[in-house]
């Protein structure tokens, strides 16, 4: 069975840098063709995707914030994770991590609820 | 970046009725190699989304058989055959044809 779940500090200042974690099982990063994204969902842009990483390391990056994200991984510990700098208001959202199994987006995990303020 | 527009916004049902949601492309998602990179997914009130379709047509995992998914190029199609209650809540497209991958706004079913 995959789960993933995505872990964060729930509020921060603007200017901040958000580091959020995403803990998977039932899969492996290092799997040929597999691959952790990650979505934002905000209640006035919807669902925008923001990175991806695949299991040989390439990464890729939505270039409306490509300057701020950073993605990475931890195949060991089966986790992977996003930074996105210089936090706004305008990015508080819901951040989910999903596994893409070769191109097919099929689970996702229950989302971390970020709140932008001073 | 592709621009998914889904019509309607919002789907009033019955139970049993079967309904359909649109899902039209800026760009066609045909890709070079024949491949074309349209999905579904179905997110109740609360939860995050889940796949219904991926690749245009093909039912996800334990997905059932009253979703289905047509069309190709820029014009595509969910249907749901017979309606019932834990299908209702948003629906959305995604393209991964075009990078950045892009969703659609949405479509709502509610219960009439």
């Amino acid at each position: 069975q995959v789960t993933l779940k995505e872990s964060g500090p729930g509020i921060l200042q603007p200017s901040q840098t958000l580091s959020l974690t995403c803990s998977f099982s039932g899969f492996s990063l290092s799997t040929y063709g597999m691959c952790v994204g990650w979505i934002r969902q905000s209640s006035g842009k919807g669902l925008e995707w923001l990175a991806n990483i695949w299991w040989n390391d390439d990464k890729y990056y939505n270039p409306s914030l490509k300057n701020r994200l950073t993605i990475s991984k931890d195949t060991s510990n089966n986790q992977a994770f996003l930074k996105i700098t210089n936090m706004d208001t305008a990015d508080t959202a819901t951040y989910y991590c999903a596994r893409i199994d070769y191109y097919v987006m099929d689970a996702w995990g229950q989302g971390a609820s970020v709140t932008v303020s001073s | 970046d592709v621009v998914l527009t889904q019509t309607p916004s919002t789907l009033s049902a019955t139970i049993g009725q079967s309904v359909s949601i649109s899902c039209r492309s800026s760009q066609s998602l045909l890709d070079s190699a024949g491949n074309t990179y349209l999905y579904w997914y179905l997110q109740r009130p609360g939860q995050s989304p889940q796949l219904l379709i991926y690749l245009v047509s093909n039912l996800g995992s334990g997905v059932p058989n009253r979703f289905s998914g047509s069309g190709s190029g820029t014009d595509f199609t969910l249907k749901i055959s017979g309606v019932e209650a834990e299908d209702l809540g948003v629906y959305y497209c995604m393209q991964a044809t075009h990078a950045p991958y892009t969703f659609g706004a949405g479509t709502k079913l509610e219960l009439k």
